[in-house]
């Protein structure tokens, strides 16, 4: 049982380049999320899917853009990465947007922009 | 929208003791309030929750406690161990919203010396 997956695990990359983030998940979970993890911010919702090709903008989605063709991928693109965007980013599926489904997390990108 | 508040920001205990992280939140419609354990170099990880609609819930070692009056709610954890030392989140869900989005406190690093 796969679960649910992020690559790269690590990414090194340079100001103004375009960067995907994938996520993949196995259990045919209707949502999936994207956050961003920063020292003293907790996690921020910064993309979030009900299902496929539909997609929606959360709390910090500046920078950044989504798309969902297949129900089980996520990926997560900084179209022209900015030193701000140096942070680790987590997916996250759940079932379906009940009353507190769980969200199940990734393992995590940690992105580094110079 | 929902803001969530958590302390301590770090939290040092002994082998054996216990820990209490606290939580506030600011949206009376909030109705879960899952608790996150994360350990180094991975995701967050569920390991309790409590709905709008009960007080208290207990896991083995784990309680959590929620007072709707005061919107307030905290993770006790008695006879910690070092495989406790984490960083902790609370998160905040508001009711009525359609795909679960969570608001997540800025975390607690717990640690445990033998």
């Amino acid at each position: 049982d796969a679960g649910i997956t992020q690559s790269p695990r690590y990414k090194i990359t340079e100001t103004g380049r375009q960067v995907t983030l994938m996520c993949h998940q196995t259990w045919s979970h209707s949502y999936m999320f994207w956050y961003r993890q920063d020292l003293g911010h907790g996690l921020r919702l910064i993309y979030y899917s009900a299902a496929a090709d539909i997609t929606d903008k959360g709390e910090v989605p500046d920078g950044y853009v989504v798309s969902r063709s297949k129900t089980e991928n996520f990926p997560l693109t900084l179209e022209s990465a900015t030193r701000s965007q140096t942070s680790v980013y987590f997916c996250a599926s759940s079932r379906f947007s009940g009353r507190g489904d769980t969200q199940y997390f990734g393992p995590g990108t940690r992105l580094t922009v110079l | 929208g929902e803001n969530v508040e958590q302390h301590p920001s770090t939290l040092s205990v002994q082998e054996g003791d216990s820990a209490v992280i606290k939580c506030t939140y600011s949206d009376s419609a909030s109705n879960y309030f899952p608790w996150y354990k994360q350990e180094l170099g991975k995701g967050p990880q569920l390991i309790i929750d409590i709905r709008s609609n009960v007080g208290e819930k207990k896991d083995q070692r784990i309680a959590v406690t929620l007072n709707k009056t005061a919107k307030h709610f905290s993770l006790h954890i008695t006879e910690t161990q070092p495989e406790d030392s984490a960083v902790y989140f609370c998160a905040a869900r508001v009711g009525g919203t359609s795909y679960g989005k969570l608001t997540f406190g800025q975390g607690t690093i717990l640690t445990v010396h033998p």
